[in-house]
Formats: C-alpha cells, structure tokens, sequence
C-alpha cells in the first residue's frame, strides 16, 4: 500500500517568518494530496489540496507544490501568524476513499 | 448546519470488553470514513463505506473490528475484546461523496482500555 513520510515532525518559527512542510509518497498512482489543520483539541480541518495534474496552488498565505516525478509534495505558509500553530497533516489518496496520513508535524509559531 | 458527530467523547473500557462507537455524517454525504489516531501518529484509515456499496475494509487492523452503516447514514465501529493498543481516538469523517472532496470530521472518540 502506500507509504507517506512527513518531516519535521515539529517546526517553530518567529511570527512573520515561513514554514515549510515536506511530505514524500512511495505510490505513483496517488493523485490526490489534501493537507489537514488540527488545531489543539479540536477536529482536522482540510486547509488545501492539490491534484496530480497540477504542479502549484496557492490560497492566500497558503501554497502547496507537488514534484510528480519525485514523489513529493510540500505545504508552504507565509507570513506565519500565532493562529497558524496546529499540527498539520499531508496525506495521499490513491482511489476514492483511500487516504493514507502522515504522522503530522506540530508547527509553533512564536510571537 | 450540523456537522458530523460522535458519541461517546470519551470511553474508558476494560481490556476484554466489546466496545461500539457511534459517528452521524452530515446529513446528505454519502461517504463516510473511520480514523484511529494514536497518540503522536498520524491518522489511520480503518473503513470506507460510499453509498450502498460494500465497504473498503482494508485498513481495519484485526478481524476484532467491524463497522456498518445502516442506512446509507448513522455508522457504528464495534471492537471486539479489546486490548490495551487499541487505545487511541477513533475519528469519523463524512464527504459529498463526489469525487475526492473535503472530509468532514467528527470530535472523535477517545478510548482508554485499562
């Protein structure tokens, strides 16, 4: 089945710096990679999403890129802001219904 | 609207005992997920049920865990003699159903075994 990597597993950075998030996958058939917001004690939140078909998407302060041939894909926040603390989760889908979720990466962001 | 829901927040079982685990999808979504999320570890997918379809058990890890959906909406994870791994969060999720679109989670359930 598929494997996904996620790394760091923790990032703390200054407020108004940007954080970077990678995420690998072992499956070439995955096409679908959502990224989940999980703020402390409360549900995931889908916060991005790219498409195989697509190399970049941007929402806001918001960006995800994904490297097809290298099997990698990447969430990118600018302007980090206190609110933007959570852990946040890359995952990859192969087929409808299948997800399978990295072990999620705990970002601080220092005021 | 409501969202998906969950009961019980919290349960607290002895090792050995049945538990069951409730999840309400958003009214009208037809796919709905399962998640195990341990303590510092990702999620985990258990079952996928998508409308009347037969469900996509491959993630279940034992056959102590089953779920169903009766009627295409309320679904319940029963785990059989429990054991202290299971303990965990177990999250629900439910989608349009669409495609691949945004899941909806539920607050989860926390499971102790003792």
């Amino acid at each position: 089945g598929e494997n996904v990597e996620q790394h760091p597993s923790t990032l703390s950075v200054q407020e108004g710096d940007s954080a970077v998030i990678k995420c690998t996958y072992s499956d070439s058939a995955s096409n679908y990679f959502p990224w989940y917001k999980q703020e402390l004690g409360k549900r995931p939140q889908l916060i991005i999403d790219i498409r195989s078909n697509v190399g970049e998407k941007k929402d806001q302060r918001i960006a995800v890129t994904l490297n097809k041939t290298a099997k990698h894909f990447s969430l990118h926040i600018t302007e980090t802001q206190p609110e933007d603390s959570a852990v946040y989760f890359c995952a990859a889908s192969i087929a409808r219904g299948q997800f399978y979720f990295g072990t999620g990466t705990s970002l601080t962001v220092i005021p | 609207g409501a969202g998906v829901s969950q009961s019980p927040s919290n349960k607290v079982t002895e090792k050995g005992k049945d538990v069951e685990l409730r999840c309400d999808p958003i009214s009208g979504h037809t796919a709905l997920y399962w998640y195990r999320q341990s303590l510092g570890q990702g999620l985990e997918f258990l079952i996928y049920f998508q409308g009347n379809s037969a469900p996509d058990k491959s993630g279940l890890p034992s056959d102590r865990f089953s779920a169903e959906r009766t009627g295409g909406s309320v679904s319940t994870l029963t785990i059989q003699r429990t054991q202290q791994e299971d303990s965990a969060v177990y999250l629900c999720a439910s989608s349009h159903g669409q495609g691949w679109d945004e899941q909806y989670f539920g607050p989860g359930t926390r499971l102790t075994v003792t």
